[in-house]
């Protein structure tokens, strides 16, 4: 089955920084990778997702990155604010898209803190 | 707010007792998830259904059943033969044509 791995468990960045949080994957299959922050006592909400025919996607302060050869994808964020604090999740999906339905397989998670 | 409820929020079981949390959408999603949190462990699945009176089990089913009886709801049951039920549970749902997932807020196990 799928493992995901999530780097670095905790960041601790000043307000202003780049924040960037990186994820590795095992099944080939897994074409759809999306990305989740849960704020403390919340549930986890998507931020942004890409799918494995691109390699990059912005949106605002926000981009992800895919590398399919090396099966890594990385979430950056620019000018971090205090209220990017939150816990921050990678998935890979399996077979996302058309009839057939995704599987979600997460990371551990990254405890993003952003100091003001 | 998002359309799928967990209930109840909190709940407090006795060591030995089998409890059950409840999971239900009108998001007219297929697929639906049992993910446990704990501290610094991510979120683990323990069961998923993509249809209706199918299920399959996640990496950490055992102590654990679900059933699907229908579409919009899918309660997991908690036994006695978990031996670590104390953790947050999350219930999530999603369509396999976008595939993202939308959550429930969650129930907090704690067995006393």
């Amino acid at each position: 089955g799928e493992n995901v791995e999530q780097h670095p468990s905790t960041l601790s960045v000043q307000e202003g920084d780049s924040a960037v949080i990186k994820c590795t994957y095992s099944d080939s299959a897994s074409n759809y990778f999306p990305w989740y922050k849960q704020e403390l006592g919340k549930r986890p909400q998507l931020i942004i997702d890409i799918r494995s025919n691109v390699g990059e996607k912005k949106d605002q302060r926000i981009a992800v990155t895919l590398n399919k050869t090396a099966k890594h994808f990385s979430l950056h964020i620019t000018e971090t604010q205090p209220e990017d604090s939150a816990v921050y999740f990678c998935a890979a999906v399996a077979n996302a898209g058309g009839t057939s339905y995704g599987k979600l397989t997460f990371g551990q998670g990254t405890i993003l803190t952003v100091h003001p | 707010d998002g359309g799928i409820t967990q209930s109840p929020k909190y709940l407090f079981r006795k060591e030995g007792q089998n409890v059950t949390l409840s999971c239900e959408q009108n998001l007219n999603h297929d697929a639906m998830y049992w993910y446990r949190q704990d501290p610094g462990q991510g979120l683990r699945l323990i069961y998923y259904s993509q249809i209706v009176n199918d299920f399959q089990k996640g990496d950490i089913a055992e102590g654990y059943s679900v059933s699907r009886e229908k579409k919009e709801s899918f309660p997991l049951t908690v036994t006695s033969a978990q031996k670590n039920p104390t953790a947050f549970y999350l219930c999530a749902s999603n369509r396999g044509s976008t595939a993202e997932a939308f959550f429930g807020q969650g129930t907090r196990l704690t067995v006393v």
